[in-house]
């Protein structure tokens, strides 16, 4: 069975900084690409940054580009996320998703139960 | 970025009725569509991928068509279990984006 378990939410002020982490079993991790989905409260869903398998490929949406960096560490099938020059409108719940394949994020088939983020002074 | 438009942004419907919800791309793309289901306080849940392909586990009421800027996900006889929003998702680009979603309401 597919398990996603995020953690490192925070209230955190603006201009600071954090890192998510994602412990992924059930499912051989290096074979998938990982992406980062966010909601933040009462919006819709919005795709962040993705990884290939191995790692060596990243995509961010301009939102967060030169802000937030994906990063995953295979021996230890985890996926992270680190958050810098925190905004407000960074406030939301962040999911750790898998994908069906392993070059790019494309087909986010299993999701996580999210963290809260919360950028507030 | 490619745009997804959804519509409408909600619904009310009784169990047993059948809901069609449309999805617009701002370009062309192919058959590169997603339909995701969330449930307040749950992991979202995909359903169909490809346009027209359903997750496994997935029941045979869910079907989808469409491709290149139109698609639509039809949910024939809704059941109590139906109530969620509804994402479409594009993943022709590197750069994933959602439609604003759909609630399904009773």
């Amino acid at each position: 069975e597919v398990q996603l378990l995020e953690s490192g939410g925070d209230l955190v002020q603006p201009g600071g900084s954090l890192r998510l982490s994602c412990a992924a079993s059930g499912f051989t991790f290096n074979n998938y690409a990982m992406s980062w989905v966010r909601q933040a409260p009462g919006k819709g869903l919005e795709w962040v940054s993705g990884i290939s398998g191995g790692g060596g490929s990243s995509y961010y949406t301009d939102a967060v580009k030169g802000r937030f960096t994906i990063s995953r560490d295979n021996s230890k099938n985890t996926l992270y996320l680190q958050l810098t020059t925190l905004r407000a409108e960074d406030t939301a719940i962040y999911y750790c998703v898998k994908d069906r394949a392993v070059g790019r994020a494309a087909i986010l088939d299993y999701w996580g139960q999210g963290t809260l983020v919360t950028v507030s002074s | 970025d490619i745009q997804m438009t959804q519509s409408p942004s909600s619904l009310s419907a009784s169990i047993g009725d059948s809901v069609t919800i449309t999805c617009r791309a701002s370009q062309s793309i192919g058959r590169y569509l997603n339909w995701h289901q969330h449930k307040p306080g749950k992991a979202p849940k995909l359903l169909i991928y490809s346009a027209s392909t359903l997750q496994s586990g997935v029941p045979s009421r869910f079907s989808c068509s469409g491709s290149g800027t139109d698609f639509t996900l039809t949910i024939s006889s809704l059941q109590p279990e139906d109530f969620a929003t509804y994402y479409c998702q594009q993943s022709y680009s590197t750069s994933l984006t959602f439609g604003g979603g759909t609630k399904v309401e009773i």
